[in-house]
């Protein structure tokens, strides 16, 4: 079985530029996560949708970010435009929730992003 | 405020000895308690969980955790530690209405001598 795919891998832009990262859950996971991790932190949850409803966004800072999972799918998450401060890596995660229960979360490779 | 807690940044021990990482919480309500375990350059591979029932969860490649209601502590054994093992843990909590806050600790770096 296929695990949760990221791209890219790396990424590094100017500030003020605009970056996209992908995301393609493990297949029938409805539910999809983006986190941000620091150097040396955990990861913090940034949005979480179950099938294509984003159900918690409330700690995605909507002035530059962005991010959709049209189809219930594969999401992008959007940065624009991108800050000093934003450089970090960037961690997709998904998990069947649902009436079975309550279950663990698979996490792709993340993204890391540097801002110059 | 609603958090966890992984009291020690480096937890190190020699091959062969037995292991313990850290994990205080919290939080509202009985949450549901998770580790996993990160390597370089890679994405975190979940190890264990307790939801409910036995207070002592086994998990993958050898480890367990227990369980205290009490103490709100959920920390991370294994009796005898491989220089594979090496790598950065993080506790992970899932609480609130409808578990829907999601809260990890800051991660605990574990260093496995030969």
């Amino acid at each position: 079985e296929a695990g949760v795919v990221q791209s890219p891998r790396y990424k590094i832009i100017e500030k003020k530029q605009p970056v996209a990262f992908w995301c393609n859950p493990i297949s029938g996971h409805n539910t999809l996560y983006w986190y941000l991790q620091n150097l040396g932190q955990g990861p913090e949850l940034l949005i979480r949708y179950e099938n294509e409803e984003a159900v918690d966004d409330s700690q995605l800072p909507k002035d530059r970010f962005s991010a959709e999972r049209l189809k219930g799918v594969d999401s992008t998450l959007k940065i624009q435009p991108a800050e000093l401060g934003d450089s970090a890596v960037y961690l997709c995660a998904s998990s069947q929730d649902g009436t079975s229960g309550i279950h663990e979360q698979f996490f792709g490779p993340g993204t890391r992003l540097t801002v110059l | 405020a609603q958090s966890v807690a992984q009291p020690e940044d480096q937890v190190n021990v020699a091959e062969g000895n037995p292991l313990t990482v850290k994990c205080t919480y919290s939080v509202s309500g009985n949450p549901y308690l998770f580790w996993y375990v990160q390597y370089p350059n890679r994405g975190l591979q979940f190890l264990l969980k307790y939801i409910t029932g036995d207070n002592l969860v086994k998990g993958s490649y050898g480890f367990e955790a227990e369980f205290n209601k009490s103490q709100t502590s959920f920390h991370l054994k294994k009796p005898s530690a491989l220089v594979s093992d090496s790598a950065l843990y993080f506790c992970a909590v899932r609480a609130g209405y409808n578990f829907n806050k999601f809260y990890f600790g800051s991660g605990t770096k574990l260093n496995v001598k030969p």
